[in-house]
């Protein structure tokens, strides 16, 4: 089975500094994706990113981008120059590469962004 | 961008009935859609995948009797709890996927239900 484990429970960040979460998953999969979620205190989840494993390239959105190291199993979120709209919940999820599947969500990391 | 509406909002009801909440994709076809349900700081707990004319996929643990999930069509699927009780006051989530494939998903707003 697959898990995905979040070790920050809470982290927080000044204006306009940069921030890493993390995220470190477990599968016997070759091929998958992986996600970070944002979800704001609306409660509206957000897709910020997405990854294909079999991509060695790093994806990257604007000021977000992920450090994917496969073989660590390790998926990681950067968000550059943070602004205080980048406050909300993270969740990291994996899903395997097949037809249909289901997300598979860690804990979470609540990030605070100060002024 | 693909948009994703659940109604209500919020509801509240009392111990012992039934409340159903709609999950509607605005501008595209959904062949899949997914319930997920969240309790306060936590993560996002998958109940059943639901697959249009075909009967939900329920996760283990989750009452298939209690949560009866319906896509009768490609752009609305159905959660309803029935004889609702406290413990099931929670915030409930939906995404559609879109295509054949659900690597791509887009999420509801959450229906925040409250069982008195």
């Amino acid at each position: 089975a697959q898990t995905v484990t979040q070790s920050q429970p809470e982290m927080s960040v000044q204006e306009a500094e940069t921030v890493t979460l993390s995220c470190t998953y477990d599968t016997s999969e070759n091929n998958y994706y992986l996600f970070w979620y944002k979800q704001p205190p609306s409660r509206q989840m957000i897709l910020v990113i997405r990854q294909e494993a079999y991509k060695q390239q790093n994806a990257t959105e604007n000021r977000f981008s992920v450090n994917f190291q496969k073989a660590a199993k390790s998926f990681s979120l950067k968000i550059s120059d943070s602004q205080l709209g980048d406050t909300a919940m993270y969740f990291c999820a994996f899903m395997k590469h097949e037809y249909t599947d289901k997300l598979i969500f860690g804990t979470g990391t609540r990030l605070q962004v100060f002024p | 961008g693909a948009v994703v509406s659940q109604h209500p909002s919020w509801v509240i009801c009392k111990s012992g009935t039934s409340v159903k909440i709609e999950c509607r994709s605005l501008d595209f076809q959904a062949t899949t859609m997914f319930w997920y349900r969240q309790f306060p700081k936590q993560s996002l707990m998958l109940m059943a995948t639901s697959n249009e004319g075909s009967k939900a996929t329920y996760e283990q643990g989750v009452e298939k009797d209690k949560f009866l999930i319906n896509h009768a069509s490609l752009t609305l699927s159905t959660l309803t709890v029935t004889s609702a009780h406290p413990e099931d006051s929670s915030f409930y989530i939906c995404s559609a996927s879109v295509g054949l494939t659900t690597d791509t998903q887009y999420f509801g707003p959450g229906t925040r239900l409250t069982v008195l």
